[in-house]
């Protein structure tokens, strides 16, 4: 089975430039996360949907940060524009269970802003 | 102070060393997920918690709920186990986990 997928794995960019990334979960995973994690700390909660719903999005800075997930399954997470302090991992992970089961991550995608 | 502490923060091991990480929280959670994180790499799920003990190959996770601690242990080290072992806890009917900032280990031949 395959696991949850991230694209890019690397992106370099300039700041006041847009990036999106994207994730593919399991297969029947309702739960997905965006995770942002900087150098040598623990990931920090992005936004958690449970199927198409938004159900956290509280640490999102929705000034610059977007993210969909449209039909449930796929998401994308958008920056516009990315600034300096961006820098970091992003993560996805998906659940099987509603917010409570073992969480499954991807690769992650690393973001570099010039 | 974190919610979620980890000790110790840096560990060199030789080969073959028996490896303990500790992780101790300070809220009441409905559960504990021991990560492992590659350097470069993504994270994997090692073990999820709730009560006693768990065991995977070279792996043992325990947890006591009334002391707010775990320890995931390491048996006949190996330096492929090197990577970063994060604890996250789940705080009480909370959807949301909590991450420690993770142990760094390094085996060494």
């Amino acid at each position: 089975e395959a696991g949850v997928v991230q694209s890019p794995r690397y992106k370099i960019i300039e700041k006041k430039q847009p990036v999106a990334f994207w994730c593919n979960p399991i297969s029947g995973h309702n739960t997905l996360y965006w995770y942002r994690q900087n150098l040598g700390q623990g990931p920090e909660l992005l936004i958690r949907y449970e199927n198409e719903e938004a159900v956290d999005d509280s640490q999102l800075p929705k000034d610059r940060f977007s993210a969909e997930r449209l039909k449930g399954v796929d998401s994308t997470l958008k920056i516009q524009p990315a600034e300096l302090g961006d820098s970091a991992v992003y993560l996805c992970a998906s659940s099987p269970f509603l917010a409570t089961g073992e969480l499954f991550f991807g690769e992650g995608s690393r973001l570099t802003v010039l | 102070k974190n919610e979620v502490e980890q000790s110790p923060q840096n560990l060199t091991a030789q080969e073959g060393e028996f490896i303990t990480i500790n992780c101790s929280y300070s809220v009441g959670i409905s559960a504990l997920h021991w990560l492992q994180q590659h350097p470069g790499g993504g994270i994997v799920s090692l073990f999820m918690l709730s009560s006693g003990k768990k065991k995977h190959g070279r792996l043992i996770a325990t947890i006591n709920i009334q002391e707010k601690h775990s320890s995931l242990h390491i048996t006949a080290s190996h330096p492929r186990d090197s990577a970063v072992y994060i604890c996250a806890v789940r705080p009480g009917t909370a959807s949301k986990l909590t991450f420690g900032t993770g142990t760094r280990l390094q085996v060494t031949l």
